[in-house]
């Protein structure tokens, strides 16, 4: 069954550093997220991406934030310059255009 | 904004029992999801339901749109059904961002 696969599974990094969370969409999808979960709350949404471009974008996904699609398949969440309250867990999705999704099994990010 | 309502927050059940995880939501939607989250944190889609029901295996999935509330269904349960369960939705102006509810974690116990 395709899937859609996140690098790294965990990242451990310095505040003000800056990190590029990586996704692989599933082939065929043209419909990409990124979710994020801090410990103990609920997933929420920080972007969507079609058509090479962000096609909306929640309040948490502000100026350090960004997205690419830097080559067709990879898909990246790029934090420039890291906060402790950006510890969490990230979720990389991909959904047809039925509305079906497909998540990846997250990225571990802590922010120390 | 869509509010999303689980309940319960918690549940522990005993192997073999039937298990129902309720979720309300307060504004229309285009459809809704349930997904299963387990420990080690990755999220599985398990179903997507804009009317109706839909079976797969032990778990049945229910929605009412007049009402605004989904019902998820385990039947026979079994330990390895031990995950959270999320409820999430979109609206169809949302461009299918979804908006999850807090999940319900469930303990099923030999």
């Amino acid at each position: 069954e395709p899937e859609v696969t996140q690098t790294p599974s965990h990242q451990v990094t310095q505040m003000g550093q800056e990190v590029i969370l990586r996704c692989v969409p599933i082939s065929n999808h043209l419909y990409f997220y990124w979710y994020r979960q801090i410990l103990g709350q609920k997933v929420e949404f920080l972007v969507s991406f079609y058509n090479n471009e962000i096609s909306e974008k929640s309040e948490i996904f502000d100026d350090q934030f960004s997205v690419e699609r830097p080559d067709g398949s990879n898909f990246t969440l790029k934090i420039r310059s890291t906060k402790l309250e950006d510890s969490a867990m990230y979720f990389c999705a991909s959904r047809t255009g039925g509305g079906s999704y497909t998540f990846g099994s997250g990225t571990r990010l802590t922010v120390v | 904004k869509n509010e999303v309502e689980q309940s319960p927050q918690n549940l522990t059940a005993q192997e073999g029992e039937f298990i129902t995880i309720n979720c309300s939501y307060s504004v229309g939607i285009s459809a809704l999801h349930w997904l299963q989250q387990h420990p080690g944190g990755g999220i599985v889609s398990l179903f997507m339901l804009s009317s109706g029901k839909k079976k797969h295996g032990r778990l049945i999935a229910t929605i009412n749109i007049q009402e605004k509330h989904s019902s998820l269904h385990i039947t026979a349960s079994h330990p390895r059904d031990s995950a959270v369960y999320i409820c999430a939705v979109y609206e169809s102006n949302s461009g299918y961002a979804l908006n999850f509810g807090k999940g319900t974690s469930l303990l099923v116990t030999p």
